[in-house]
């Protein structure tokens, strides 16, 4: 069964701080990874899309890095701000058939 | 903003009732897809609609059902509601026909259903 798993569950940074979140996958054969950041109470909000040949991918201070081998993700989010706070899905799509797997998310908190 | 419209944005109703959600997707977006996000759960895609057609089917129950009107509207039905449905429904849309795997998806703000 293709699982997406997410690490960690919660996190808790203070304001101007870096952080790592990881995203580790068994979908096979794999099409994309995305990472959304969703709002409490709002939609999910496409942050990187990354294919199989694509090692880093960045949106302002939100750099995804992707390794198709070890089947691994990471988000680093550079310089937190209160805005940051939210949560971080990862999402992987399986090629040829149009199914998606959602990881249940990391919830960042970004403190003053 | 993402410029897709999801009405209405709360609804409580009782268990066994008949509810419709509807989703307006981005302008000149020709594919609308629908989730459900249980409490502390993640993201679980329901189907997806192209055109019109039925493209993609995912967790969907059978007691729930949805369409894709001419103008691109979509609704979703769910039916013989049980506490369990108590969820927020996303509705989401995209530009690119070729399904849910390769294109960024827009989101909905949600409906927040609450089933007592």
């Amino acid at each position: 069964k293709n699982q997406v798993e997410q690490s960690p569950q919660s996190l808790i940074i203070l304001e101007g701080k870096n952080c790592t979140l990881q995203c580790n996958y068994t979908v096979s054969p794999f099409s994309n990874l995305r990472w959304y950041k969703q709002d409490t109470g709002r939609g999910p909000v496409s942050l990187t899309i990354m294919t199989f040949s694509e090692n880093t991918k960045s949106n302002g201070r939100y750099t995804a890095t992707l390794d198709a081998d070890t089947k691994q993700s990471s988000l680093h989010i550079t310089a937190s701000q209160l805005s940051d706070s939210a949560s971080y899905i990862c999402v992987v799509s399986e090629r040829g058939y149009q199914k998606v797997t959602f990881g249940i998310g990391t919830k960042l908190q970004v403190i003053p | 903003d993402s410029g897709v419209t999801q009405t209405p944005k709360h609804l409580i109703t009782a268990t066994g009732q008949r509810v419709t959600l509807r989703c307006s997707p981005r302008s000149g977006d020709l594919s609308v897809y629908w989730y459900q996000q249980s409490l502390d759960q993640g993201l679980q895609f329901l189907i997806q609609y192209y055109n019109g057609e039925e493209r993609a089917k995912g967790n969907i129950l059978e007691r729930f059902s949805a369409q894709q009107f001419p103008d691109l509207h979509s609704e979703l039905n769910l039916s013989s509601l049980e506490l369990g449905d108590s969820a927020l429904y996303f509705c989401a849309s995209s530009v690119d026909p070729t399904g849910i795997a390769k294109n960024i998806q827009y989101f909905g703000a949600g409906t927040r259903l609450s089933v007592l």
